[in-house]
C-alpha cells in the first residue's frame, strides 16, 4: 500500500505544453526527492527538498522546476515540454534519521510528442 | 566520492536457479548499504537493508551480507521464481550534516524463465 503518491501514472502531451507532475505523501516526511529514470534503468537524482521552502538542484541537469510550499506535496513542472524530456519520473520521501533509506512513488511515464 | 558498482546485466537464469547480483562500493565512513527491487512499471521498492559490518539483511527468501573487509554487499537468492523478474539496484548512504542521499548503482536486469 502507497503512501507516496504520483499522478499521472503516464501521461502523452504534446510539445511545448506546460506540464505538472505531482507527487503527495501522507508520513510526514521532510525529505522529498525527483529522480529521473532513462531507459537504460539508470536513476538520476534531479531535484531534491530538505523541507517547506527548501529545494535543490540534483546531480543531472534539468529544465524542470520544483516548489515546496507544503511537506506532503513536491510537485514538479516542466515550462515547455520537449521530446527529450520523454523518461520515466520517479518521486521519492525520506525522514532524517539515519539508516532509513527512501520510499518511492510509482512513477510517472511522460511521453512528449 | 562515495558510489556503487553493480553487476552489469541483463542476468537470465531458469526457474529454480541460484541468484547472486555482485554489489561492491566506495565510501569514507560506514555507510547503510540497502538493496531495491523495481517490479515492471512500478517504482523502487526496499528489498532489504543493512546498517554495519557483518549485518545481513534477508526479506522473501533474498540475502546480503556487508562485508566491510571486501567493500561489498552482494545479493542472492537459492531459488528463483519468475516472479521475482525485476530491476535490482544496490544503493548506500552516509548520514552528513543536513543531507542523507542515497547513491544508487546502475541496476541490474534479472528475467527468470520457467
Amino acid at each position: 500500500e502507497a503512501d507516496i503518491y504520483q499522478t499521472p501514472r503516464y501521461l502523452v502531451i504534446g510539445t511545448g505544453k506546460k506540464i505538472t507532475l505531482e507527487c503527495s505523501q501522507t508520513m510526514g516526511h521532510d525529505k522529498m526527492y525527483w529522480y529521473q529514470q532513462d531507459p537504460g534503468m539508470e536513476l538520476h537524482l534531479i531535484h531534491y527538498s530538505y523541507g517547506v521552502n527548501s529545494t535543490e538542484k540534483g546531480d543531472l541537469s534539468s529544465e524542470s522546476t520544483v516548489s515546496r510550499i507544503r511537506t506532503e506535496h513536491f510537485p514538479l513542472t516542466l515550462e515547455s515540454a520537449r521530446p527529450s524530456h520523454t523518461s520515466q519520473y520517479l518521486c521519492a520521501s525520506s525522514v532524517d534519521r539515519p539508516n532509513y533509506g527512501y520510499t518511492f512513488g510509482s512513477g510517472t511515464r511522460l511521453t512528449v510528442v | 566520492g562515495d558510489s556503487v558498482t553493480q553487476m552489469e546485466g541483463p542476468v537470465t537464469l531458469s526457474e529454480e536457479a541460484f541468484l547472486t547480483i555482485n554489489c561492491t562500493y566506495t565510501a569514507t565512513g560506514y555507510p547503510s548499504l540497502f538493496w531495491y527491487v523495481q517490479y515492471p512499471g512500478e517504482g523502487l521498492q526496499l528489498l532489504l537493508k543493512a546498517t554495519k559490518a557483518d549485518d545481513k539483511g534477508s526479506n522473501k527468501g533474498f540475502e546480503a551480507t556487508y562485508r566491510k573487509e571486501t567493500t561489498s554487499f552482494h545479493l542472492e537468492k537459492g531459488s528463483v521464481q519468475v516472479s521475482d523478474s525485476a530491476v535490482y539496484f544496490c544503493a548506500l548512504t552516509q548520514v552528513q550534516t543536513g543531507a542523507n542521499n542515497l547513491f544508487f548503482g546502475t541496476g541490474t536486469r534479472l528475467t527468470v524463465i520457467p
